[in-house]
C-alpha cells in the first residue's frame, strides 16, 4: 500500500485564492518531499522538509509537517493558472540510507481557473 | 545543462518482444531510480540503484530488469514477462552533499505502449 496519501483528490480554484494539499503517512520518515507534475511530463522537486523542521517556505509555496500526527500540508499562496498540475508528496523513511528510495502517494490535480 | 535524458519519449512493443528504455545522467549522482505511472495513480519503484554495477528491486520489479554498468547511464528492459506494461515510465537520480539528500531530478519520461 502507498506510503504517502494525499487529500483532496482533485482541488479546484480560482486565480489568486490559496491551494492547500494534505498527505498522511503511516511509518517514521526521514525527510518529506512534494513535486509537481505537468500533464505527461516528469516530475519537479519542490520543497524537501525533514523530520526535525516543523515549517519551510519557498517562494509562494509553505510546508508543514507533523510528526506526531503524521501528516503534512502543501500551502500555494495567490494561485496562478500555471500552477494548473499534479502534486505528489514523497517520504523516505527513517532507518534506511538517507538517500534511499521515495515512496509516493496518488497526487491531488490542481486546476486553477484564469 | 545538466540534467536526465530519457529516450524514446514514445516506445511501442508487440506482444512477445522485450524493450529498452534508455535514461542518462550527467549530473554526476550517485543513485538512480526507475518508477512506473499508471493513470491517475503515483508512482511505483521498479528498481533502484546507489552505485555502479550494484542495483535492488523496488515493489514491482517482477518482469523488468536493469544494468548499472556507468555511472552515467541505467537502462530498463521491459521483458515478455511483464503481462501489462503499457505505461509511462519515469527515470530519476539523486545524490547527498555533506550527508544530506536534496530531492530526486526526473527525467521527460517514456510512455510505454503495447499494440
Amino acid at each position: 500500500s502507498q506510503q504517502g496519501e494525499e487529500d483532496p483528490q482533485a482541488l479546484s480554484i480560482q486565480e489568486g485564492e490559496n491551494a492547500t494539499m494534505n498527505c498522511s503517512y503511516k511509518t517514521s520518515i526521514n525527510n518529506l518531499q512534494w513535486y509537481r507534475q505537468n500533464s505527461g511530463r516528469g516530475l519537479v522537486h519542490l520543497i524537501l522538509i525533514r523530520s526535525n523542521e516543523r515549517e519551510k517556505h519557498s517562494g509562494r509555496l509553505r510546508v508543514t509537517l507533523d510528526t506526531s500526527k503524521k501528516s503534512s500540508s502543501l500551502l500555494i499562496t495567490a494561485s496562478r493558472a500555471a500552477d494548473t498540475a499534479s502534486y505528489f508528496c514523497a517520504t523516505s523513511l527513517a532507518g534506511g540510507t538517507s538517500y534511499g528510495k521515495l515512496t509516493f502517494g496518488q497526487g491531488t490535480i490542481l486546476t486553477v481557473h484564469p | 545543462d545538466g540534467g536526465i535524458t530519457q529516450s524514446p519519449k514514445y516506445l511501442f512493443r508487440k506482444e512477445g518482444q522485450n524493450v529498452t528504455l534508455s535514461c542518462e545522467q550527467n549530473l554526476n549522482h550517485d543513485a538512480m531510480y526507475w518508477y512506473r505511472q499508471d493513470p491517475g495513480q503515483g508512482l511505483r519503484l521498479i528498481y533502484y540503484s546507489q552505485i555502479v554495477n550494484d542495483f535492488q528491486k523496488g515493489d514491482i520489479a517482477e518482469g523488468y530488469s536493469v544494468s548499472r554498468e556507468k555511472k552515467e547511464s541505467f537502462p530498463l528492459t521491459v521483458t515478455s514477462a511483464q503481462k501489462n506494461p503499457t505505461a509511462f515510465y519515469l527515470c530519476a537520480s539523486s545524490t547527498e552533499r555533506q550527508g544530506r539528500n536534496y530531492g530526486y531530478t526526473f527525467g521527460s519520461g517514456t510512455r510505454l505502449t503495447v499494440v
